[in-house]
């Protein structure tokens, strides 16, 4: 079973950028992953940023973007607010079915 | 608007079983494939099952293939998860989930405990 690699937590300023990123146990990660982000705020069920790679939702900030960097997906915040304060999952597809990564925690301060 | 409601959940004792269902409304709920997504509590989500559209296609994780079985009737826009052998590691709260007609997850409901413990 493939592992999703995920940085365990970051920090950020209010109003400042970061980039999350997801890797893969078995090599780089591309668009055939289909790759979401995922958004959980304390006590709320998960909420989904983006699909396929750099897709939003209409409910999607535009401060939010996905791309494909250094053979990982990465999810990037520019503008960083207090309510982004969350942890953030990472889903790829493979052959045998999805994989999340174990979570983002990301603190604005 | 889209609406996805869980039920089901609650204290079962390890080895047996336990139906759950997610009830949908706002869509129209045949046209849409749909997950099961569980989360131990105080940990990260876990993928559990998948279902097309009409029910022909699914899949498991391999955590919970030969235990858990995903089904849908459309009639009833509801969504099932039969969970058989419960272990005490099946402790999670469990979360439907609805994708796009490509596809893509979009909504999720929020969620049904389930708790295994003797």
């Amino acid at each position: 079973q493939a592992v999703v690699i995920q940085e365990p937590s970051l920090t950020v300023s209010p109003g400042g950028t970061v980039t999350l990123t997801c890797g893969s146990s078995t090599g780089g990660v591309t668009s055939g992953h289909y790759p979401y982000w995922f958004q959980q705020r304390p006590g709320q069920a998960p909420r989904t940023l983006i699909y396929d790679t750099d897709n939003k939702h209409s409910w999607t900030p535009a401060r939010f973007s996905g791309s494909l960097l250094g053979g990982k997906a990465a999810l990037t915040l520019s503008g960083a607010q207090p309510e982004d304060e969350a942890d953030y999952y990472c889903l790829l597809l493979y052959r045998g079915g999805w994989v999340f990564g174990g979570g983002t925690k990301l603190t604005v301060l | 608007q889209v609406q996805l409601v869980e039920s089901g959940g609650g204290v079962v004792q390890p080895g047996r079983s336990l139906r759950l269902s997610c009830a949908a409304s706002g869509f129209t709920f045949s046209a849409y494939g749909m997950h099961w997504v569980r989360q131990t509590p105080g940990k990260g989500l876990e993928w559990v099952s998948f279902t097309s559209y009409d029910g022909s296609i699914n899949y498991h994780a391999d955590s919970v293939k030969g235990r858990f079985t995903i089904s849908r009737d459309n009639s009833k826009n509801t969504l099932y998860l039969q969970l058989n052998s419960l272990r005490a590691d099946d402790t999670a709260m469990y979360y439907c989930a609805k994708t796009t007609a490509a596809g893509a997850i979009d909504y999720w409901g929020q969620g049904t405990l389930v708790t295994v413990s003797s």
